[in-house]
């Protein structure tokens, strides 16, 4: 059974550039998450939904961010624009129910604002 | 806000020593999780425990949840340089909200 997918695994971009990243998560799972985690940190929840719901954006930044899970599937997240503080590892995770079922991480999206 | 601490922030050890790492918080929690993260990869989950005093083992990982469930333990017996990475808690409140410590960064030297 495939995993969860996340892609590009690295991206490099100038700031005030806008990036997006890409979450395809494991066949039936209706919660995804999308954390960013900063080194030497924890992740830390930006948004969670439940099929394309999101139930959890209070620690999403909205005046740059935004996310999307249109069909309950596979997921968008976006940085407009993005600014050097947004280096970071950006990891998905997906689950059979919400919390507290085992999250399955993607292996995340480096980004790395120049 | 809850605070929640885990520590030591880092270790390095021999290989074949014991080591137990701890996760505090001043907040009750209906459940704990906890994951390790290797280089380059996502946390993976290695348990999770729900009932306050709760111990549970997985081959030479015991993990204890405090009976006032708001603390929780990592015992490893006779560490094997396999056991290197990032060890994070992740408690459930009562509202669902899972939230990650900052982690224990562990360092088998063999």
């Amino acid at each position: 059974e495939a995993g969860v997918v996340q892609s590009p695994r690295y991206k490099i971009i100038e700031k005030k550039q806008p990036v997006a990243f890409w979450c395809n998560p494991i066949s039936g799972h209706n919660t995804l998450y999308w954390y960013l985690q900063n080194l030497g940190q924890g992740p830390e929840l930006l948004i969670r939904y439940e099929n394309e719901e999101a139930v959890d954006d209070s620690q999403l930044p909205k005046d740059r961010f935004s996310a999307e899970r249109l069909k309950g599937v596979d997921s968008t997240l976006k940085i407009q624009p993005a600014e050097l503080g947004d280096s970071a590892v950006y990891l998905c995770a997906s689950s059979f129910r919400g919390a507290p079922g085992e999250q399955f991480f993607g292996p995340g999206t480096r980004l790395t604002v120049l | 806000t809850q605070l929640l601490e885990q520590s030591p922030q880092f270790l390095s050890i021999q290989e074949g020593e014991n080591l137990t790492v701890y996760c505090n918080s001043s907040s009750v929690f209906s459940s704990l999780q906890w994951y390790r993260q290797e280089p380059g990869e996502g946390p993976v989950l290695l348990v999770t425990v729900v009932t306050g005093g709760e111990v549970k083992k997985l081959k030479r990982l015991t993990f204890q949840f405090g009976d006032a469930r708001k603390d929780s333990s990592l015992h490893i017996t006779a560490a094997q340089p396999g056991d290197t990475g990032l060890y994070l808690c992740a408690p459930q409140n009562r509202d669902d909200k899972i939230i990650f410590g900052k982690g224990t960064r562990l360092h088998i030297l063999p």
